[in-house]
């Protein structure tokens, strides 16, 4: 089962604009990692931020995470029609060894 | 250093056969996991291996097995297949006994006829 649903399953905008995806989960957690995958291919990871952390950039990319609420956004600015591609949220949860569990992503469009 | 590679890239198999699938971690690497991708089920983690031991295993039946080798490298093994195996299989790999960021291969896109 997934443990993070993602939000909205697909967005669409024009080069230029910002992206926004949102992440909820379920359980207490480690971290929170957000990766990209192109077109049913292998994921690359992004960013990763852990569970005392509120806020961290990496580039264009800003993620945050609210324990409270048990959610995470990821804000891609000034989007470029290179950053279509489909994005997931994966938490990182500490049990006999480690697994990332991951949400079920949204399908980003950016139109030239 | 080189990627995470997985062979073959593509296979086809009829039901009621079995596959087996290969996983070379990045140099270094001592932990491999095994990810199930499907449109239906999203990603699902299979099993996570650290020298050579299987630490985590997720929800699925007993066909599906795994190993690693003393050099990391890794295979999982999916027997008397099912049209539901019908999917992208992922390897990632990573440094430590407790992974943080994995490093993922290109896949094994898996059709069963």
């Amino acid at each position: 089962s997934q443990q993070g649903e993602e939000d909205p399953q697909a967005l669409s905008i024009q080069e230029g604009e910002n992206a926004t995806m949102n992440c909820s989960y379920k359980t207490s957690i480690n971290n929170l990692q957000w990766y990209r995958q192109n077109s049913g291919r292998g994921l690359v990871h992004l960013i990763l931020i852990r569970s005392n952390e509120r806020e961290k950039h990496s580039g264009r990319l800003r993620v945050t995470l609210d324990t409270s609420k048990k959610s995470s956004s990821l804000l891609i600015t000034a989007s470029r029609a290179a950053d279509t591609a489909s994005y997931f949220c994966a938490t990182a949860v500490m049990d006999s060894s480690y697994k990332l569990i991951f949400g079920s992503g949204t399908r980003l469009l950016v139109r030239p | 250093k080189a990627g995470v590679t997985q062979t073959p890239r593509y296979l086809i198999k009829t039901r009621g056969q079995q596959v087996t699938l290969s996983c070379s971690p990045i140099s270094g690497h001592r932990s491999v996991s095994w990810y199930q991708q499907t449109p239906g089920q999203g990603l699902q983690f299979l099993f996570e291996y650290f020298s050579e031991t299987q630490r985590n295993k997720g929800n699925f039946p007993g066909r599906f097995s795994g190993r690693q080798f003393s050099n990391s490298r890794s295979e999982m093994n999916v027997s008397t297949l099912e049209l539901g195996d019908s999917a992208l299989y992922l390897c990632a790999s990573s440094p430590g006994r407790y992974q943080e960021t994995q490093y993922f291969g290109p896949g094994t896109r898996l059709l069963v006829l």
